[in-house]
């Protein structure tokens, strides 16, 4: 089975920079995506990590340690349209079925 | 190049009633899930397509619930005898494949309420 943590909500400052974290235990690994969730709207791809280090694209990056079962998504430059639930979700090897994380709600102000 | 679509966006039912969810994938991807997501929760998985092969149904909750997929495109999720506890938004996502490393395009959801 897998287990997939992340911290349920999360604030910053319009500007700032912002990290959330996931941590994932699973049989084997084969991926890790994140998504982006606004309220009331379908998740939208973010980012694919399958191997370690980091993964930069404009303002948002993604890192990926596979010995230690972490990554975490670097949001720079926040604006208030990031307030949102990002979704972690990681591939077990072998498996065509990615388990998600809770989501972590990030609240933006100004 | 649309996107994953559901219908209907909305439903409203009564305890007891069964409903159909649809949803219409993104053409050529062969991967389609069901996800069921409850207010504040993450995404619970409930079954997953792939091609013409038999469908994984290893994340639906009780035998009230089933699923299809004609053609290996458009997919039907049936909920029979619906509880309060059936209440949440279903989403449907397709992938070019279902292997890791393949995004999935969710469509919008279908939110159903159980009375």
């Amino acid at each position: 089975g897998q287990n997939i943590d992340q911290p349920t909500e999360m604030t910053a400052t319009e500007g700032a920079i912002v990290q959330i974290n996931c941590t994932y235990q699973t049989s084997g690994f084969n991926g890790l995506f994140w998504y982006q969730q606004h309220a009331g709207e379908a998740p939208t791809f973010l980012s694919y990590n399958v191997l370690d280090g980091l993964e930069e694209k404009g303002r948002f990056s993604s890192f990926l340690s596979r010995s230690k079962g972490y990554s975490y998504l670097l949001l720079k430059e926040l604006q208030m349209k990031d307030s949102a639930s990002y979704l972690c979700a990681a591939y077990s090897g072998g498996s065509y079925i990615p388990t998600f994380g809770r989501g972590t709600s990030l609240i933006v102000h100004p | 190049g649309a996107g994953v679509s559901q219908s209907p966006s909305n439903k409203v039912t009564e305890k007891g009633k069964d409903v159909e969810l649809r949803c219409d994938p993104i053409s050529g991807h062969t991967a389609l899930y069901w996800y069921r997501q409850s207010l504040g929760q993450g995404l619970e998985f409930l079954i997953y397509f792939q091609g013409n092969s038999a469908p994984d149904k290893s994340g639906l909750p009780s035998d009230r619930f089933s699923a299809e997929r004609t053609g290996g495109s458009v997919s039907t999720l049936t909920i029979q005898r619906t509880q309060q506890e059936d209440s949440a938004v279903y989403l449907c996502a397709s992938s070019r494949r279902g292997s890791g490393g393949n995004e999935q395009f969710f469509g919008p959801g279908t939110r159903l309420t159980v009375l």
